[in-house]
């Protein structure tokens, strides 16, 4: 059983496009994140949400929104795209809010290209 | 400002080294210390976490030491293997805006030749 699952895997888009990066875990886990790697494998946190709520907003654009329908759940929909944009996006969870000692279960990633 | 610094960048060793990672920190929200492990085309994963009651921990072929008046933390990876080439990361938890999250150093990668 896949932990922590996201589609697509890969997305190539053109510039000025609007898509959307889909994350889903059955873990039973409360909290959830996206982080963005870079091409230098540089791994930063995005956003993190606790059961539907935000609660970790990095200095992101604001043509990223996250949308967390339950806490099973947690989308990126990117309005704009931008070369710039083109990274691996992993979403992953955690039991509870708070790194605390919790291990954070990463999905497999969606590459996106940007073009 | 780069928060937990990981050296090196890249790292290649022969089957049966024993290649050694090292992180440092600044300044962080309680004593947890974990290391990813992160295959091509893979989401990185947890290998193995070190809390603040032993500066020491061993989990098979891997060792996280930890010394906290240095603010450093290192893993050790004896015997190494090729199926041990991965790209290593650090983290340190960091409290900012109240809230807490991971901070990931910039990774390692390690080649082991057979």
């Amino acid at each position: 059983d896949t932990a922590v699952s996201q589609t697509p895997k890969y997305l190539v888009t053109q510039m000025g496009n609007d898509k959307s990066i889909k994350c889903e875990q059955n873990l039973g886990h409360d909290t959830m994140y996206w982080y963005k790697q870079d091409s230098k494998k540089f791994l930063k946190i995005m956003f993190s949400y606790n059961n539907k709520e935000l609660i970790i907003n990095e200095t992101v654009p604001n043509r990223f929104s996250p949308k967390s329908p339950d806490k099973a759940h947690l989308n990126l929909h990117i309005n704009s795209l931008e070369l710039g944009d083109s990274a691996v996006y992993f979403c992953a969870s955690s039991p509870l809010a708070g790194v605390g000692d919790h291990e954070q279960y990463f999905g497999p990633g969606t590459r996106l290209t940007v073009t | 400002q780069q928060q937990v610094k990981q050296s090196p960048q890249s790292l290649i060793v022969q089957k049966g080294g024993i290649p050694i990672i090292n992180c440092a920190y600044e300044n962080t929200a309680f004593d947890y210390f974990p290391w990813y492990q992160q295959f091509p085309g893979k989401g990185p994963a947890l290998l193995i976490a070190i809390r603040p009651d032993v500066s020491e921990k061993k989990e098979g072929r891997f060792t996280i030491s930890f010394n906290k008046s240095a603010k450093q933390f290192s893993l050790h990876i004896m015997d190494s293997q090729p199926g041990d080439s991965a790209t290593y990361f650090c983290a340190a938890p960091i409290t900012q805006g109240g809230s807490e999250k991971l901070v990931f150093g910039k990774g390692t990668k390690l080649t082991v030749n057979p």
